[in-house]
């Protein structure tokens, strides 16, 4: 099955220890994203990636790092988390970002708690 | 800047009736445009896209869009709602060549019975 994966899907952390959120697909997509969801704001990308070894910020990357070593992972990291990065999580892949193969695939969502 | 805004952040309507969640844009050239839907507790799901050509997408789930480039807008409608189309939905662009796809702040839908 097509499938976008996030893990942890639930995760209660305290200010400044690292964690890491994991994303894969399988679907030999190149693009890959991820995305904050607030009340009020929608959808913020945070970064995205191109292909293995590109990346690029999106428009809220303060605070995170991404890589992608890997076509299928696109992990997202948290050095130092702090309380204004409490929020849901998305991971979305698409074969590309435009086009006719324009469609993200979008992962069930990572609910982050930072207290 | 370039922007998708939707001016509802919510929306009731009784089930039966028509529907009409509204989404303008601004780009410098004719963007893509995407309908996405959240069910609760969920991740997004594509409704539909428009990239040029016939100015009426037609979707999944009995929904319909319709491009108008005159009044910079790109509005998803549906003729009689179900209580299971109860969800948020987001409208979203992004320019031709473009990598960064922006995301309107979504619209609450709730359908009464």
């Amino acid at each position: 099955e097509a499938q976008v994966t996030q893990n942890p899907r639930y995760l209660i952390t305290v200010t400044g220890k690292k964690l890491t959120v994991t994303c894969s697909q399988n679907m030999n997509h190149e693009y890959m994203s991820w995305y904050r969801q607030d009340p009020g704001l929608g959808l913020r990308q945070i970064y995205y990636s191109m292909n293995v070894e590109v990346t690029d910020k999106g428009d809220v990357p303060e605070g995170y790092k991404v890589s992608r070593k890997e076509k299928r992972n696109f992990p997202l990291i948290l050095e130092s988390p702090s309380p204004n990065q409490t929020s849901l999580y998305f991971c979305a892949s698409s074969l590309s970002v435009t086009g006719v193969a324009g469609e993200l695939f979008f992962g069930e969502g990572s609910r982050l708690t930072v207290l | 800047a370039q922007s998708v805004t939707q001016p509802d952040i919510h929306i009731t309507v009784s089930e039966g009736a028509s529907l009409e969640l509204r989404c303008n844009y601004s780009y410098g050239a004719t963007p893509y445009l995407f309908w996405y839907v959240q069910s609760p507790g969920q991740g997004l799901q594509l409704l539909l896209k428009y990239f040029s050509g016939d100015t009426l997408v037609q979707g999944i789930k009995g929904f319909e869009a319709e491009f108008k480039r005159s009044q910079s807008s790109f509005n998803l409608r549906k003729p009689s709602v179900h209580w299971s189309d109860a969800a948020e939905y987001f409208c979203a662009g992004v320019t031709g060549g473009g990598n960064k796809l922006t995301f309107g702040t979504g619209t609450q839908l709730k359908v009464e019975l």
